[in-house]
């Protein structure tokens, strides 16, 4: 079945840097894709969901890229602060009846003043 | 606005105590998941449901079984706990469609000494 490997499993930058987080899935057929924020203590928050057909979408203050072709998904925190500070996660939805999300192992970011 | 409630927040078992973990959703949702997160892991998924009076294994369903009694509400059972069990739960729903995002609980903290 799907697998999804998530990297850096640890990121720590200065506030006003980017943040670059990248997940490698195996499922060629995979379309539907998922960043969620984890802030200390507290439950998971959707950040953006990503359909296939986009490479490249754009949020408040970060950048989701697709790359099928490596079957690569990456989330960029462009100009990060403190408030970033979070585990991030990625999440593949299965391509089957189910459509359970498989998780990468998660990012855990911290934003230095 | 979408809610997921779980209880307790916070549970201490014994190890060979039963334990119930309670998931509510208000979303009107058929899917409902269980996942555990640890360290290292991301969240891996226990057992889900289409609906009421269904109930299927995720990746690692050994040690658990679940109950889903209504569409509100969906159950983990720890028959014999153990305390590699010793886990954060979190409960998510899902209307069951791939581009849907799952809504999350805000978790159950389990220590089963």
């Amino acid at each position: 079945g799907e697998q999804v490997e998530q990297r850096p499993p640890h990121l720590s930058v200065r506030e006003g840097d980017s943040a670059f987080i990248t997940c490698t899935y195996t499922d060629p057929n995979s379309y539907y894709f998922f960043w969620y924020k984890q802030e200390p203590g507290a439950s998971l928050q959707l950040l953006m969901k990503v359909f296939s057909s986009t490479e490249i979408n754009e949020g408040q203050g970060f950048t989701v890229l697709l790359n099928k072709k490596d079957t690569r998904l990456s989330l960029n925190l462009t100009a990060a602060h403190p408030g970033d500070s979070a585990a991030y996660f990625c999440a593949v939805s299965a391509s089957s009846g189910s459509w359970q999300l498989i998780f990468g192992s998660g990012t855990q970011l911290t934003v230095m003043p | 606005e979408a809610a997921v409630t779980q209880s307790p927040r916070n549970k201490v078992a014994v190890t060979g105590g039963k334990v119930t973990l309670s998931c509510n959703q208000t979303n009107n949702h058929n899917n409902m998941y269980w996942y555990r997160q640890d360290t290292g892991h991301g969240l891996r998924l226990i057992h889900y449901s289409y609906g009421a009076g269904s109930t299927e294994k995720g990746d690692i369903p050994d040690g658990y079984k679940a109950s889903r009694p209504s569409q509100e509400n969906f159950s983990l059972i720890l028959e014999l706990a153990t305390p590699s069990q010793t886990s954060v739960y979190f409960c998510a729903s899902g209307d069951g469609t791939g581009y849907a995002e799952q809504f999350f609980g805000p978790g159950t903290r389990l220590t089963v000494l």
